[in-house]
């Protein structure tokens, strides 16, 4: 039962430019949603949250949208920057669980 | 401060056998989750741990189990091997397991099982 999906395997952007990262839920009780951002041989680190009451958070340059409506998250990072390149996972909570999304690999581009 | 620690870092067994990994959190976490992560599957959750106690499981098999010890180490086991458990199987703790936007999940480097 995929709570959280990621549907977007892999994202390719120039250096400078936007990226946007999206994931979309089922679960409409999640209470909050977090990214999580994972380099080749490290495990995740926490990147930025938001909670359901809320539609925008911002941090620098990552900006996290939700729309409870559409059942809808996004990431932007801008602008975007080589030390980017990752594995992004969408995550959401409900009840104390954590789960996560299959992961969109972002590549940004000198 | 360390970091949340699983070893070994890398791992091969054959179909059949058993293995075991260990996860130990970061000081005075006392929660700690186990996560199996596939390509194209993403972190599927398999269980979280509290005070020595089971707190939740994911969907997977009887044969992967887990437990906690009283300095909050933590253990998972899978039995009876397959294929299929190759993956990376990653370890997070938190200071407990009723989050908040604040109390996020620090993730080890995780365990890379690879079954032969």
């Amino acid at each position: 039962d995929q709570q959280v999906k990621q549907n977007s395997p892999s994202l390719s952007v120039q250096e400078g430019r936007i990226s946007i990262l999206n994931c979309d839920y089922t679960n409409s009780m999640f209470d909050y949603f977090l990214w999580y951002k994972k380099y080749p041989a490290e495990g995740p680190t926490f990147l930025i949250s938001i909670s359901s009451i809320k539609d925008k958070n911002e941090d620098g340059r990552f900006t996290v949208f939700l729309n409870k409506s559409a059942k809808h998250l996004s990431l932007h990072i801008v602008p975007s920057q080589p030390g980017d390149s990752a594995v992004y996972f969408c995550a959401a909570v409900v009840n104390n669980d954590m789960r996560f999304g299959a992961g969109t690999r972002l590549t940004v581009k000198p | 401060k360390a970091g949340v620690t699983q070893t070994p870092r890398y791992l091969i067994k054959t179909r059949g056998q058993q293995v075991t990994l260990s996860c130990s959190p970061i000081s005075g976490h006392r929660s700690v989750s186990w996560y199996q992560q596939t390509p194209g599957q993403g972190l599927q959750f398999l269980f979280e741990y509290f005070s020595e106690t089971q707190r939740n499981k994911g969907n997977f098999p009887g044969r992967f189990s887990g437990r906690q010890f009283s300095n909050s180490r933590s253990e998972m086991n899978v039995s009876t091997l397959e294929l299929g458990d190759s993956a990376l199987y990653l370890c997070a703790s938190s200071l407990s397991p009723f989050r908040g936007l604040n109390t996020e999940a620090f993730f080890g480097q995780g365990t890379r099982l690879t079954v032969v």
